[in-house]
């Protein structure tokens, strides 16, 4: 069936360091990927998505690339900040229109 | 403003009691789910309802149930016969079932902890 892999965690990073989360995915047809960020005690937000191979979403200087080729949609921020500390989800949509899960990596930003 | 509201923020029952869970959302949307999500872990989908009076079991319904009597209304009766309750629960709406880039939106969650 379809999954959705994630990095483990924790990933710590200083203030300004460039982040990169790896998600690969295994999917039948053509999913729809996500990216959702929890923060602590909080339900999930959705920071941004890409619905077709090549697409790049981005949001609040996330971004990530649709690569069919890889089968990936990894996450990445240039320069992050203490407040970006939270967990983040990588998920994809499966054929029955139910969202599949990765198991979540938690971010750690150091002033 | 729009959104899913979820009551309580935290709940705490004696073993061996029901215990029901709201999930409120004004967003107008067809789809509802809910995913229970224990610490450190990934989110596991209990039951989802893509229409008023239908629902549909995900892969840990075993000891919880649902109604859907109204578009804007999605509670989760956790009963008395789930071994393991104590977790956080989330509630999630969508405008359609998810896929083709209908992404999910969620309350605020709700930790239960039976003792």
């Amino acid at each position: 069936g379809d999954s959705v892999t994630q990095m483990e965690g924790p990933v710590t990073l200083s203030e300004e360091a460039f982040l990169t989360i790896n998600c690969t995915y295994t999917a039948t047809g053509y999913p729809s990927l996500f990216w959702y960020v929890q923060y602590p005690g909080e339900g999930l937000q959705l920071l941004l998505k890409a619905t077709k191979a090549d697409d790049k979403g981005s949001n609040k200087g996330f971004e990530a690339t649709y690569r069919k080729e890889t089968t990936s949609f990894h996450l990445e921020k240039g320069s992050v900040q203490v407040s970006d500390s939270a967990v983040y989800f990588c998920a994809l949509s499966d054929s029955n229109y139910q969202l599949i899960w990765g198991a979540g990596t938690k971010l750690i930003i150091k002033p | 403003d729009g959104g899913i509201t979820q009551s309580p923020k935290y709940l705490f029952r004696k073993e061996g009691q029901n215990v029901t869970l709201s999930c409120e959302q004004n967003l107008n949307h067809d789809a509802m789910y809910w995913y229970r999500q224990d610490p450190g872990q990934g989110l596991r989908l209990i039951y989802y309802s893509q229409i008023v009076n239908d629902f549909q079991k995900g892969d840990i319904a075993e000891g919880y149930s649902v109604s859907r009597e109204k578009k804007e209304s999605f509670p989760l009766t956790v009963t008395s016969a789930q071994k393991n309750p104590t977790a956080f629960y989330l509630c999630a709406s969508s405008t359609r079932p998810a896929g083709q880039g209908y992404e999910q939106y969620f309350g605020p969650g709700t930790r239960l902890t039976v003792t």
